[in-house]
């Protein structure tokens, strides 16, 4: 089962514009982590946030964690076509598992 | 160079054959498991592994044996091929405190 939901499923937007997807998830973890997939191809990591972090930035990218709500936000600032992915949260669950469990994806269309 | 390297990348197999999806790194990673993703969805974990010689199921394990006997190598096993198990398969790794290395994903169909 998927450890939680993703949304917007899709979203299409202009070059330039900024890009938020949300993530929930369902129980504790350890942390949470954020893939970018173009298609048919395999996963890249982008920014991985620990339990007691609430915010962290790489480039244009900004995650926010929120583990009262089992939340977290992805934000992409100035996007460019590039950008054009599906995008991934996952989780680690924190029970000593060191795998993780994806929720279902945001897939973002960036037009140019 | 380093990374996750999985072979084959494409495979076609009959109802009942069995088969190796072969994952290899050379990052000395700890942490390694096997995910299967379906069309239009997200991951899911079959097996995954905490060292060498140490391993456990996921979520969607039926079907699938697993081994680590390197800390280099984590092969999946497919024991009797069936259509439901067509889909592509990835392999990850990773080590404390970093996300995780992707292979590039061996596309799988059963008929």
């Amino acid at each position: 089962s998927q450890q939680g939901e993703e949304d917007p499923q899709a979203l299409s937007i202009q070059e330039g514009e900024n890009a938020t997807m949300n993530c929930s998830y369902k129980t504790s973890i350890n942390n949470l982590q954020w893939y970018r997939q173009n298609s048919g191809r395999g996963l890249v990591h982008l920014i991985l946030i620990r339990s007691n972090e609430r915010e962290k930035h790489s480039g244009r990218l900004r995650v926010t964690l929120d583990t009262s709500k089992k939340s977290s936000s992805l934000l992409i600032t100035a996007s460019r076509a590039a950008d054009t992915a599906s995008y991934f949260c996952a989780t680690e669950k924190n029970t000593g598992r060191r795998a993780l469990t994806f929720g279902s994806g945001t897939r973002l269309q960036v037009q140019p | 160079n380093a990374g996750v390297t999985q072979t084959p990348k494409f495979q076609v197999l009959k109802t009942g054959q069995s088969m190796t999806l072969q994952c290899a790194q050379d990052m000395n990673h700890e942490y390694m498991s096997w995910y299967r993703q379906d069309p239009g969805m997200g991951l899911r974990l079959i097996h995954y592994s905490v060292g060498a010689g140490i391993t456990d199921q996921g979520e969607v394990p039926n079907g699938y044996n697993v081994s680590r006997s390197t800390t280099e190598d984590f092969p999946l096993r497919l024991l009797s091929a069936a259509p439901s198990q067509t889909s592509v398969y990835f392999c990850a790794s990773r080590n404390t405190g970093v996300g995780y290395t992707f292979g590039s994903g061996t596309r799988l169909t059963v008929v």
